[in-house]
């Protein structure tokens, strides 16, 4: 079965420094992986996703995330943060190479920069 | 392209009562699906459909009813409404599933006395 785990429920970061988002994942076989990013009282916006290739992935709003396979992570990261970046962030894995597995969402993880 | 639309936004229903929500994309997607969001629960999928006529339970299926005669449209149907169904109900498409990322919907917010 897939799952996902995205560790912490907050994160806090002040404006301008780096941040990170962490989520490992289980799945049968290669992964797809994806994350989202959810503003209040609004639907759900893709940001990346990790198919193959290059390890590391750029998105939307400067966002990045960085495959690895041998720890199963999949950490989304931000060189410097802006307060507009606050919102709750979820991580999602589908078994690649298979029909028709759902995606599963992790719990998310809500982001609060500080200015 | 209006994207994923769903309605209505909010509903207010007594327990027992029915109703189906409604979803719809214009964008000639294969797959859609129904989730529910609950706070600290994440995303938990209800349903979905691969294509028109088929569909499938997703997690947390029970005391809901889908269907999918055409391939822009996914109703989701609440039999018996009860109060463990409020929530946020979140429709999302994709073209044929693995590396297509999900297009979400805006949301229905359901809430069930």
């Amino acid at each position: 079965a897939q799952s996902v785990a995205q560790p912490e429920d907050q994160v806090n970061v002040a404006e301008g420094n780096p941040l990170t988002v962490k989520c490992t994942y289980s799945v049968s076989g290669n992964p797809y992986l994806f994350w989202y990013v959810q503003y209040p009282n609004r639907g759900l916006q893709f940001l990346l996703k990790y198919i193959t290739g290059d390890n590391l992935v750029k998105g939307s709003y400067g966002f990045e995330a960085e495959f690895n396979k041998s720890q199963t992570s999949f950490h989304l990261k931000k060189p410097s943060a802006l307060v507009s970046d606050s919102a709750l962030y979820f991580c999602a894995v589908r078994a690649g190479l298979r029909g028709n597995t759902p995606l599963v969402f992790g719990k998310g993880t809500r982001l609060s920069v500080i200015a | 392209n209006a994207g994923v639309t769903q309605t209505p936004k909010f509903q207010v229903l007594k327990t027992g009562q029915s109703m189906t929500l409604q979803c719809a994309q214009d964008m000639n997607h294969e797959y859609m699906s129904w989730y529910r969001q609950d706070p600290g629960m994440g995303l938990r999928l209800i349903h979905y459909s691969v294509g028109a006529g088929i569909t499938d339970q997703g997690e947390v299926p029970n005391g809901y009813n889908v269907s999918r005669s055409t391939t822009e449209d996914f109703p989701l149907r609440l039999l018996s409404a009860a109060p463990s169904q409020t929530s946020v109900y979140f429709c999302a498409s994709s073209r044929r599933q693995g590396p297509n990322e999900q297009f979400f919907g805006p949301g229905t917010r359901l809430t069930v006395l």
